[in-house]
């Protein structure tokens, strides 16, 4: 296990609801990064965080938006929710920003937006 | 646009038999590059890494190759176990870290 845990496991919404994902970095780990992961698919890079900062977006839209808090656990945020953002959300967590590669993932978030 | 992409969504291979994943990207400025597996139910998990200034890496059981030539990544594992069962992916990391991940290749193992 990494260290890196995700809540809720399971979560099921309709077209147009908000949802918030959570994630609980790795103790010492001050970096969150966000992905998603449609089915089949490789993940695909939402955000970062780095100390409550956002430190490096990927090609999604402003409906999708997170926090970092002080204890470094993070927050995803997506609203107005659409079909196709049916898919595994994953947090990964490392220390610090140039040493992203070394990343520790957590388990996934499976939304469903119906 | 630049990718990093798989030649074959599945493997499947005999408990023992060696086992060969390969994969190409596009971007010539490619540096660095990571495989992980991804496990049912799991994140995905570090592998191993190569940088471009390296053909050939070993780890324990897997060894990473890099053709800079053709822009081509294998990953070879040997002695391929019933726990190697996974779905593995290349990532291209470029200058800023970030990795991005190809589509993948699902890996069975048969006993």
């Amino acid at each position: 296990e990494t260290g890196v845990t995700q809540s809720p496991t399971h979560l099921i919404k309709t077209r147009g609801q908000q949802v918030t994902l959570r994630c609980s970095s790795q103790s010492g780990h001050n970096t969150v990064s966000w992905y998603q992961q449609a089915l089949g698919q490789g993940p695909q890079f939402i955000f970062q965080y780095y100390r409550e900062e956002e430190n490096g977006r990927g090609n999604f839209p402003p409906r999708f938006s997170g926090l970092q808090f002080p204890n470094y656990s993070s927050e995803l945020n997506v609203n107005a929710l659409e079909l196709d953002d049916s898919a595994l959300y994953l947090c990964a967590s490392s220390v610090g920003i140039g040493s992203s590669y070394e990343q520790y993932f957590g388990p996934g978030t499976r939304l469903t937006v119906t | 646009g630049e990718s990093v992409g798989l030649h074959l969504p599945t493997l499947s291979v005999q408990e023992g038999d060696n086992s060969i994943i390969n994969c190409a990207y596009s971007n010539s400025a490619s540096d660095y590059f990571i495989w992980y597996k991804q496990e049912s139910g799991k994140g995905p998990q570090f592998i191993i890494d190569i940088r471009s200034n390296m053909d050939k890496r070993q780890g324990q059981r897997v060894t990473v190759l890099l053709n800079k030539t053709v822009k081509h990544l294998s990953l070879q594992i040997a002695a391929t176990q019933p726990g190697d069962s996974a779905v593995y992916f290349c990532a291209d990391l470029g200058g800023s870290y970030i990795p991005t991940f190809g589509r993948g290749t699902s890996l069975i193992v048969h006993p």
